[in-house]
């Protein structure tokens, strides 16, 4: 069965400092890892996608990923309060036969004090 | 650029009354269609995905139901709402399997 775990939080950072968000997975076949962005209300938006071990940077936003341990992080440097939100990490594995959607974690509550 | 569109963006129905709810998505051709549900206090929960006219598959089994009639639209439908159907349902689309996928702007649906 597919699982993707997320602490929920909340995570409270100061602001301009890191934030660090873990996610794991259970499904060693996962080969496509994705980070959004959740404001209360809100619809997700895509952060960041990742395919292949190591980091990727995007401008504040780094993403980590470790196949072999199965986790998969986000880092939010020099944090705003507008950074405050809910992060879903959400997995993907190679269908079978046909188009199958991302599984998510239940997302981690940040909040960014100032 | 491509663009998702949903609605409506809230719904209230009472128990036991029809649903259906619309995505439609501008941009792009044959892309992978997905109804997701979340309720609250919990995580996304994908209900329905497509990958191409006439073409649904099912996650879920419940009361629910998903139809593709044209490329770049995809319903979900009710025959009869049950309270346990609240939530907030979001319409996605992928271009390509195993790639990321955009939202829609959602429907909070409340039964009543």
């Amino acid at each position: 069965q597919k699982e993707v775990e997320q602490n929920s939080g909340p995570l409270s950072v100061p602001e301009g400092a890191i934030a660090s968000l873990n996610c794991t997975y259970s499904d060693r076949g996962s080969q496509s890892f994705f980070w959004y962005r959740q404001y209360s209300g809100k619809s997700p938006e895509l952060i960041m996608s990742i395919y292949s071990n190591g980091d990727k940077e995007d401008g504040r936003f780094t993403a980590q990923l470790n196949k072999a341990s199965q986790y998969v992080s986000l880092l939010i440097r020099d944090s705003q309060p507008s950074d405050s939100a809910t992060y879903l990490c959400a997995v993907n594995i190679i269908p079978r036969g046909g188009a199958d959607g991302l599984t998510f974690g239940k997302g981690t509550h940040l909040i960014i004090q100032p | 650029s491509q663009t998702i569109h949903q609605w409506p963006a809230t719904l209230v129905q009472p128990v036991g009354s029809p649903l259906s709810l619309e995505c439609t998505v501008e941009g792009t051709s044959n892309p992978n269609l997905y109804w997701y549900r979340q309720a609250a206090g919990r995580g996304l929960q994908l209900l329905f995905y497509s990958v191409g006219i006439g073409q649904i598959s099912s996650e879920v089994p419940q009361n629910l139901s998903a139809s593709r009639p044209q490329d770049r639209q995809f319903i979900l439908s009710s025959k009869k709402l049950l309270l346990s159907d609240s939530g907030f349902y979001l319409c996605a689309w992928s271009e390509l399997t195993n790639t990321e996928a955009f939202f829609g702007q959602g429907t909070r649906l409340t039964v009543v």
